[in-house]
């Protein structure tokens, strides 16, 4: 089974500054994808990036965009340009390529936004 | 908004009862996903149905069942509730097809039950 982990629970940015939340993951496959989801109090799950593992270009979205180091199965997501909208729970999730399509998701990090 | 829906947006049920838990896909995906939202077990799949058969099962409670119908909503049904499966119930469809942004699953707001 894969194992997501996100071993910061919370993080807190200035307004307008970058943050990094980090993401490793645990997997023998070599095809699959990962994604990150912003759960903002609302509690709806917001699909924020994703990126395929055969990609060797990190994935940008706007002021989002993600460091993804096949090797070390690593999977960050940074924030630049902090808005007080980005305040929410994010999570990482793997999916495999090649099984079930089930999400695998980690414990989530908080992102507080200081104004 | 994600295009899927769900049905009710909150729950709250006494032990023992049974409810049902509706998802509708949004239009044109045949694949659709049950998760479950608790802060003590975080985020866990529950079963995956594409174009109304069974794909995949997870760490799903045989107390709880699921079915995707000829229109492609579904039903995620739980019985002899407990105070342990108070939680946020999420469906999630995806086109089904390879691809990743076949793949990528969009989530419905969720349904919060409460069983006292």
């Amino acid at each position: 089974a894969q194992t997501v982990t996100q071993s910061q629970p919370e993080m807190s940015v200035q307004e307008a500054e970058t943050v990094t939340l980090s993401c490793t993951y645990d997997t023998s496959e070599s095809d699959y994808y990962l994604f990150w989801y912003k759960q903002p109090p609302s509690r709806q799950m917001i699909l924020v990036i994703r990126q395929e593992a055969y990609k060797q270009q990190n994935a940008t979205e706007n002021r989002f965009s993600v460091n993804f180091q096949k090797a070390a199965k690593s999977f960050s997501l940074k924030i630049s340009d902090s808005q007080l909208g980005d305040a929410a729970m994010y999570f990482c999730a793997y999916r495999s390529g090649i099984n079930d399509y089930k999400l695998s998701f980690g414990a989530g990090t908080t992102v507080t936004v200081r104004a | 908004d994600s295009g899927v829906t769900q049905t009710p947006k909150h729950l709250i049920t006494a032990t023992g009862q049974r409810v049902t838990l509706r998802c509708s896909p949004r239009s044109g995906d045949l694949s659709v996903y049950w998760y479950q939202q608790s802060l003590d077990q975080g985020l866990q799949f529950l079963i995956h149905y594409y174009n109304g058969e069974e794909r995949a099962k997870g760490n799903i409670l045989e107390r709880f069942s699921a079915q995707q119908f000829p229109d492609l909503h579904s039903e995620l049904n739980l019985s002899s509730l407990e105070l342990g499966d108070s939680a946020l119930y999420f469906c999630a469809s995806s086109v089904g097809h390879g691809g990743v942004d076949q793949e990528t699953q969009y989530f419905g707001p969720g349904t919060r039950l409460l069983v006292l």
